[in-house]
């Protein structure tokens, strides 16, 4: 069990191109959210993954951002046209069924120039 | 839940007891959770409490869960340099375990 992992751990862009985070969760763990964190604030939820099925995405997340997690193992998180307000460590955390553990990875840093 | 809420700061002698404090809104909160955050890294599990418990201690860690008032805190005994961090409150609702966090706590343990 090698824990939660993101890749990259910095991505640096320039506004308007696309970005895409992965995830690999911890095996066997059928539960994965993504957040996103911002200076000085705590995480704020982003999505949901029961397997590959999407249950939740937060009014936060606007129509340029999209996860998917086409085998219910891995998570992609893509942005569309980064804008700079994008700018913020991005979380990935995992769960085992209805376990009230959430392990999350070391995250994305996402800077936005 | 809904909204969660802690102090900001908090500085402590290394050697003292730290209490980390945070209130949360949602009366369906089923777990309350503590995690710590070290610069540049993820966030860590401490502990965590379920709802219709009022105490929990964990070696250095104790929590204590004040339902009615809707009240959580975290108790770090003996606090080391290594404590320090930021310490986030956070509850979970719901079948899935949404997880919603407060702002966080800075410790800040001095020699």
């Amino acid at each position: 069990d090698t824990g939660v992992s993101q890749d990259p751990r910095h991505k640096i862009t320039k506004r308007g191109q696309n970005v895409t985070f992965r995830c690999d969760p911890i095996s066997e763990h059928n539960r994965l959210y993504w957040y996103r964190q911002t200076l000085g604030q705590g995480p704020e939820f982003l999505t949901y993954f029961q397997n590959e099925a999407q249950l939740e995405k937060s009014r936060l997340l606007s129509d340029r951002f999209s996860a998917e997690r086409p085998k219910g193992s891995f998570s992609t998180l893509e942005i569309q046209r980064t804008e700079q307000g994008d700018s913020a460590m991005y979380l990935c955390a995992s769960g085992e069924g209805t376990n009230e553990k959430l392990f999350f990875g070391s995250g994305t840093q996402l800077s936005v120039l | 839940g809904e909204d969660v809420e802690q102090s900001l700061f908090l500085s402590v002698r290394e050697g003292d007891s730290s209490v980390i404090n945070c209130t949360y809104t949602d009366s369906s909160s089923t777990y309350l959770y503590w995690y710590k955050q070290e610069p540049g890294a993820g966030l860590q599990l401490l502990t965590y409490i379920f709802s219709n418990m009022d105490m929990k201690q964990d070696q250095r860690l104790t929590v204590l869960l004040n339902k009615k008032d809707k009240h959580l805190s975290l108790r770090i005994a003996d606090t080391q340099t290594g404590d320090s961090a930021i310490y986030f409150c956070a509850d979970s609702v719901g079948g899935y375990q949404k997880v919603t966090f407060g702002t966080g706590t800075k410790l800040q343990v001095i020699p």
